[in-house]
């Protein structure tokens, strides 16, 4: 249990395009998700944080017009990033929090990679 | 600000030794912290996590020890297996509801 996915898990795309990412959680309802950016050999750096029904709240630094959130149910958000430019290219990770009566873990999806040309 | 980090950037090991990775961490307001393994290409995958009112968490082949004294976590990997190659993150949260920060990650190498 507690899988959670991405689409795509790959995306190559030309500078000033936008590129939507899915993020699911397949067997169980997430209220909260999280956007991470991980560059190569770096940690995980939060963007933003999604909440079912209401806007998301990012991280000092991101854009929130330029990664637009949307977390229409309780098992998916999406994350798009628009007019994207090659030094968006990055290693995108959503992560759904899952609850277990007090305790609540965070699941990661595998990541999409965007290489933004 | 506060922060959590690694002593080592990179941890190599024979294979069937025990592996011990450090974790340092500042806010001594958090109370919950994670074990995940990231492998080339994929998300993190979550190993085990501890609370502040415990000092050690055994899981399969994986033991974390949290010593809120001087502020350090480590995760110890029993009889590595190559498979336990992967970058290790620790992470750290102050409370309920509250974001995860991790650590810079340590790369962990197995030699057959």
């Amino acid at each position: 249990g507690a899988v959670v996915s991405q689409h795509p898990s790959w995306v190559i795309c030309k500078s000033g395009t936008s590129v939507k990412i899915e993020c699911r959680s397949l067997d169980f309802q997430a209220t909260t998700m999280f956007w991470y950016r991980q560059f190569p050999k770096q940690s995980l750096m939060l963007m933003a944080t999604s909440n079912e029904g209401s806007k998301a709240t990012y991280e000092q630094g991101v854009e929130k017009d330029k990664f637009l959130i949307n977390h229409a149910s309780l098992t998916l958000s999406t994350l798009t990033v628009t007019s994207a430019h090659p030094e968006d290219s990055s290693f995108y990770i959503c992560s759904a929090r899952l609850m277990r009566g007090a305790q609540e873990t965070q699941y990661f999806g595998p990541g999409t990679r965007l290489l933004v040309l | 600000g506060e922060s959590v980090g690694l002593h080592l950037p990179t941890l190599s090991v024979q294979e069937g030794d025990n592996s011990i990775i450090n974790c340092a961490y500042s806010n001594s307001a958090s109370d919950y912290f994670i074990w995940y393994k990231q492998e080339s290409g994929k998300g993190p995958q979550f190993i085990i996590d501890i609370r502040s009112n415990m000092d050690k968490r055994q899981g399969q082949r994986v033991t974390v020890l949290l010593n809120k004294t001087v502020k350090h976590l480590s995760l110890q990997i029993a009889a590595t297996q190559p498979g336990d190659s992967a970058v290790y993150f620790c992470a750290e949260q102050p409370g309920a509801n509250s974001k995860l920060t991790f650590g810079k990650g340590i790369t962990l190498s197995v030699r057959p």
